[in-house]
């Protein structure tokens, strides 16, 4: 089974550009979530979504940040403009259904540096 | 009072020994329990759900306790592999999962 596929691995950018985040969950996950992980920390949710509809995205800072999972299998997270403190991993995470004992299945994460 | 809460460590332990920590959790109603393992600079990996009658796998124990709001990871002759961060993670009434910050492990030779 292939699993979540994150791209980039790395990004380096200046305060006030944007940033784009791809991921492709595991083929038949219904359920696709966005971490921003910081360093020393545990992954806080940005915005989970079932198929392409938006279950919670209550921690999203929306001035900035923005997510789509249009056909309801990959998706993209973006950031515009960044902050230094957005500085972090972005984790994408999909399971089969949420709120089932199924585990969550993590991609690599993409590193952002905000500079 | 946070919703979940965990020791940060790091927890020091020499090969071989038993080591164990907790996680408490504030929403009574929680439902599912799980430990997450992250190795340094990469993404979470389930370890094993928690059951309430406890469970364990090899040398790995996870428990309840649903009276005192906690739930516990045993590691029995731990190994140097086993240094990682331990996240603890539940399923709150609204079917979302919290996490917690994580304990960090470090097994010494």
């Amino acid at each position: 089974e292939a699993g979540v596929a994150q791209s980039p691995r790395y990004k380096i950018i200046e305060k006030r550009q944007s940033v784009a985040f791809w991921c492709n969950p595991i083929s038949g996950h219904a359920t696709l979530y966005w971490y921003q992980q910081i360093l020393g920390q545990g992954p806080k949710l940005l915005i989970q979504f079932q198929n392409n509809g938006v279950v919670d995205d209550s921690q999203l800072p929306k001035d900035r940040f923005s997510a789509e999972r249009l056909k309801g299998v990959d998706s993209t997270l973006k950031i515009q403009p960044a902050k230094l403190e957005d500085s972090a991993v972005y984790l994408c995470a999909s399971t089969v259904r949420a709120g089932s004992n199924s585990p969550l299945h993590f991609g690599n994460g993409t590193r952002l540096t905000v500079t | 009072r946070k919703e979940v809460e965990q020791d940060p460590g790091p927890f020091n332990v020499p090969e071989g020994a038993t080591v164990a920590f907790n996680c408490t959790y504030s929403n009574s109603a929680s439902q599912s329990f799980f430990w997450y393992r992250q190795d340094c600079r990469k993404e979470p990996k389930l370890l094993m759900s928690v059951y309430s009658s406890g469970n364990e796998d090899g040398r790995f124990t996870a428990q309840l306790n649903r009276a005192s709001q906690y739930i516990s990871l045993l590691i029995r002759d731990s190994k140097l592999s086993d240094s990682a961060t331990y996240l603890c993670v539940f399923l709150d009434s609204n079917y979302q999962l919290i996490w917690g910050a994580g304990t960090k492990l470090i097994i010494k030779p």
